[in-house]
């Protein structure tokens, strides 16, 4: 079994200071480990995701996270940040193998970008 | 189609019925995910199907949930005599076999 842990559960940024989304999870087996974000009403879309090889992973939107396997951390950074990236995130891991898209999710960060 | 189609988009019923949520996965994708957000619990699994195996039903609270795919493609999730807590957003995402899942807008059910 997996769990995730999201350190934040709200981060309050000023507009193009950077950010960091925390996040640490726990697994008897090798994971895969995904990033999402949510906008208001609407579905979850997927930032990045690490499945092997380097452990600095890039993403859309100019995201990135590095993959820790001696902390069991995999945590979000932006350098600047802009009023749209205002939203909610979710890390979350799985199995792999046939239960690739079987996803637990940490209870998420809500990112707010202020001016 | 372009994505995962879910409908209704919102559903109000009386505590005790029974509801029928839909999800139209893209086309050609072989994995099927229902999920259900909630604020006291977050984004919890609830079942997985993957072409002709059996579901994955691990992720169900109870018995009174169900969800079937019919030809491999359309899938409904069905909650019978609604209650209260069940009041939540229930997504469903598609995927190839193996790669990542693509997630719809949701149903958003609220049981009065």
């Amino acid at each position: 079994a997996q769990s995730v842990t999201q350190l934040d559960s709200q981060v309050p940024v000023f507009e193009e200071a950077p950010v960091e989304l925390r996040c640490n999870y726990s697994s008897s087996v090798s994971v895969y480990l995904f990033w999402y974000v949510q906008y208001p009403n609407q579905g979850l879309q997927l930032l990045l995701k690490y499945l092997s090889g380097s452990t600095l992973v890039k993403g859309i939107n100019g995201f990135e996270a590095e993959f820790n396997k001696s902390q069991t951390s995999f945590h979000l950074r932006k350098p600047s940040v802009h009023i749209s990236d205002t939203a909610e995130y979710f890390c979350a891991v799985s199995a792999g193998g046939t239960s690739y898209g079987k996803l637990t999710f940490g209870q998420g960060t809500i990112l707010t970008v202020h001016p | 189609g372009a994505g995962v189609s879910q409908s209704p988009s919102n559903k109000v019923t009386e505590k005790g019925k029974d509801v029928e949520l839909r999800c139209d996965p893209i086309s050609g994708h072989t994995a099927l995910y229902w999920y259900r957000q909630s604020l006291g619990q977050g984004l919890e699994f609830l079942i997985y199907f993957q072409g002709n195996s059996a579901p994955d039903k691990s992720g169900l609270p109870s018995d009174r949930f169900s969800a079937e795919r019919t030809g491999g493609s359309v899938s409904t999730l069905t909650i019978q005599r609604t209650q209260q807590e069940d009041s939540a957003v229930y997504l469903c995402a598609s995927s190839l076999r193996n790669t990542e899942a693509f997630f719809g807008q949701g149903t958003r059910l609220t049981v009065v």
